[in-house]
């Protein structure tokens, strides 16, 4: 079981927004910025958000992200086909001394 | 052009030592601020950090770990090597390689990853 709790499962229609929570602790999200990834099996893992809220280059605009006390949010408006993939959050945490990743939510495009 | 590719046996037997190799291209680990990780992944289960160098020779190790790795690099020729002391089957997973930001603690680019099996 993950330091980091995502919902296992969210899904949504083309068109429509989905929300992924991270829920974290003081030691890592209360103090540190979060990353977010997308995995395709088979594929290398890909930064879609990185330091809370920050797009890398060539990422889409429809994705976004968000943290708040103990907790991160990763956004995705506009859902395409292309995003059905697993998405995992991470975050440096203090007490560790080590990344922590999220247990992982996989994005079903309905 | 950033890549990063993983290589090192499919199988090892337990208490045997895994060596995996990361060979990269594109950056230098002698350039200021550039580190490379490696997390693995066992099967159905989450991401796990295990180990990163940086450009200037310090190294990072999961705690509950740090008895087994080791990651030398060797700049020169653009790799980084993963050792793993007494495997064992829940070892088994897939290992990636990954260039960290030059701030923090995230990846920017990840190799496809070397699976590992961990059986006798």
């Amino acid at each position: 079981q993950s330091v980091l709790t995502q919902p296992p499962s969210a899904s949504g229609t083309p068109g429509q927004g989905v929300t992924i929570s991270c829920s974290g602790s003081n030691s890592n999200i209360g103090g540190n910025t979060v990353n977010w990834y997308q995995y395709l099996p088979g594929a290398a893992p890909k930064l879609v958000i990185k330091s809370d809220y920050q797009r890398p280059s060539g990422v889409p605009g429809r994705f976004s992200g968000s943290r708040s006390g103990t907790s991160a949010s990763l956004a995705i408006s506009g859902l395409q086909a292309e995003d059905e993939a697993d998405y995992y959050c991470a975050v440096y945490d203090d007490s560790l001394r080590a990344v922590l990743f999220g247990g992982g939510t996989k994005l079903t495009v309905l | 052009q950033v890549t990063l590719r993983e290589s090192g046996p499919a199988l090892v037997k337990p208490t045997q030592t895994l060596t995996l190799t990361c060979s990269f291209s594109g950056f230098s680990l002698s350039s200021s601020g550039v580190s490379v990780s490696w997390i693995r992944q066992p099967p159905g289960k989450a991401l796990e950090w295990l180990a990163r160098i940086d450009w200037d020779g310090d190294f990072y190790y999961k705690t509950s770990l740090k008895t087994r790795l080791s990651i030398p690099k060797d700049t020169s020729k653009n790799q980084v090597v993963l050792t793993m002391t007494n495997m064992d089957p829940v070892d088994t997973a897939t290992y990636y390689c990954a260039r960290g930001q030059s701030t923090g603690w995230g990846f920017d680019y990840w190799g496809q990853g070397s699976l590992v099996i961990v059986s006798s």
